[in-house]
């Protein structure tokens, strides 16, 4: 079974900083993607970044970025020059086709603070 | 605003009521999902539509019953629940392959979601 370990339940970070959430999954695919979605106190769920597993490159979406190392099945969200908008739960997430369906395995979620 | 709606946003029902919660999608996906968010629990998938049929029933009660007319419209009936079933519902969408292989640019979009409080 796929399982996703983000060990960071709570993090703070300083308005312009920088700050890295941690993410590790558990999969036997060789094909799957990677998601990082964000929840504001809205609760509505954004989609921030995502990954191919296929591809090396990191991805990159203006101040989000992504660390992925394959090999150690490790997929941290790198968010620079911090907003108050980025205060939220963030998810790490896992896509692979099972069964006739894609489906997402997620987190537990790291909640984010940024402090003026 | 969303290409995924649900309504409605907030529910309080009493568990012998019996309600729905509706999501529209506005994106032309063939996949759509329920997704349960309760206060300390990881998001659970409870059921999947592809090209309108049912391919996942993630051992949800039967006291939740899904419904999915056409690609664009999914519905959660709710029928003597308890207070445990209270939380966040999640309806989401996607543009499904129809194979084995991940879609290329796949991605799930998800709604505001639907509070529902049993008391």
């Amino acid at each position: 079974a796929q399982t996703v370990t983000q060990s960071q339940p709570e993090m703070s970070v300083q308005e312009a900083e920088t700050v890295t959430l941690s993410c590790t999954y558990d999969t036997s695919e060789n094909n799957y993607y990677l998601f990082w979605y964000k929840q504001p106190p809205s609760r509505q769920m954004i989609l921030v970044i995502r990954q191919e597993a296929y591809k090396q490159q990191n991805a990159t979406e203006n101040r989000f970025s992504v660390n992925f190392q394959k090999a150690a099945k490790s997929f941290s969200l790198k968010i620079s020059d911090s907003q108050l908008g980025d205060t939220a739960m963030y998810f790490c997430a896992f896509m692979t086709p099972q069964g006739g369906s894609e489906k997402l395995v997620f987190g537990k979620g790291t909640k984010l603070t940024v402090n003026p | 605003e969303t290409g995924v709606t649900q309504t409605p946003r907030h529910l309080v029902m009493g568990m012998t009521n019996k309600k729905s919660l509706k999501c529209e999608q506005h994106l032309g996906h063939n996949a759509m999902y329920w997704y349960k968010q309760s206060a300390k629990k990881p998001l659970e998938l409870m059921f999947v539509y592809n090209f309108k049929e049912q391919t996942e029933n993630n051992s949800v009660p039967s006291r939740f019953s899904p419904e999915c007319p056409n690609s664009s419209h999914l519905f959660l009936h709710l029928h003597t629940l308890q207070p445990e079933d209270s939380a966040l519902y999640l309806c989401a969408s996607s543009q499904f392959s129809g194979t084995s292989r991940l879609s290329s640019g796949n991605t799930i979009y998800f709604g505001e979601g639907s509070w529902l409080t049993v008391v």
